[in-house]
C-alpha cells in the first residue's frame, strides 16, 4: 500500500479556505485516495474519496493531478468546528470477497482560530 | 446509510481482568468488519478484520482476540488485560461499492 505524507499541523482562521496537500508517490493504478476527519474521542468520519481529477461534495473538494502522486483536500470557508485531525489514505479499489486495509498516518492537525 | 454502535463508551479495568467490547452494525448486510486501536496522538492501527461470520484475521500479534458470532456483530475480547492494551478502540464497517469504511464512536479503554 502506498505511504502518504502530509503536514503535521496547519493553522487557519474562520472564513478562510484551507488546502491540505498529501503526497503518495507510490500510488498504484487501482488505488483510491480517501480523506477522513477525526475529532477528539470520536471515530474518523469519511469526508471524500477520489481517483483522479476533481471530486466535490457538500463538505469538501478533492483535487488530484494527472500523475496522482499527490492530492489536495480543500475545505471552503472553514469554521471553528472544522478544527480536527485530517487523514489522507490510499486504499485499494473494491476487492470481491476480500477486505481493504487502511493505513492511517498521524494526519494533519488543523486548528481554526476566530 | 449504515450506523455503527459500540459499547461501552469508556471502560476502566484492572490489569489481568477480562475484556469484551461489542460492535454492531445497522443498515447493511454482510459487511467487512474491522477493529482498530488508536494510541494518543497517533493514527489508527488495524487489529482484526472479518469478511464473514466466524471468519477472523489478525493483523498483529497481541493479547486480544476477535469474534463474529452474527453477520453484523463484532466482538473484541481479552482473557487478561495488560497495561499496554489501553487505548481508543474503533470498530469499522466496509460498505459497497467502493469499500469506504465507516467508523463507530469508539471505546476508550484504560487499564490500571
Amino acid at each position: 500500500l502506498a505511504k502518504t505524507t502530509q503536514p503535521i499541523s496547519m493553522d487557519s482562521y474562520e472564513g478562510q479556505e484551507v488546502n491540505i496537500t498529501c503526497s503518495h508517490n507510490n500510488i498504484a493504478t487501482n488505488d483510491y485516495i480517501t480523506w477522513y476527519q477525526q475529532f477528539p474521542s470520536q471515530g474518523p468520519r469519511f469526508i471524500i474519496q477520489g481517483y483522479k481529477t476533481k471530486v466535490t461534495n457538500e463538505v469538501a473538494s478533492l483535487f488530484i493531478p494527472a500523475d496522482r502522486k499527490s492530492s489536495t483536500l480543500s475545505l471552503p470557508r472553514v469554521s471553528l468546528s472544522d478544527t480536527a485531525v485530517y487523514y489522507c489514505l490510499v486504499q485499494s479499489g473494491p476487492v470481491s470477497g476480500g477486505y481493504n486495509k487502511l493505513i492511517f498516518g498521524a494526519g494533519t492537525r488543523l486548528a481554526v482560530h476566530p | 446509510s449504515q450506523t455503527i454502535h459500540q459499547w461501552p463508551a469508556t471502560l476502566v479495568q484492572p490489569v489481568g481482568s477480562p475484556l469484551s467490547l461489542e460492535c454492531t452494525v445497522e443498515g447493511t448486510s454482510n459487511p467487512n468488519l474491522y477493529w482498530y486501536r488508536q494510541a494518543a496522538g497517533r493514527g489508527l492501527q488495524l487489529l482484526f478484520y472479518s469478511v464473514g461470520i466466524g471468519q477472523i484475521s489478525s493483523e498483529v500479534p497481541q493479547n486480544l482476540s476477535a469474534s463474529r458470532p452474527q453477520d453484523r456483530q463484532f466482538i473484541l475480547s481479552s482473557k487478561k488485560l495488560l497495561l499496554s492494551d489501553s487505548g481508543f478502540y474503533l470498530c469499522a464497517a466496509g460498505g459497497s461499492p467502493e469499500e469506504t469504511q465507516y467508523f463507530g464512536p469508539g471505546t476508550r479503554l484504560l487499564v490500571l
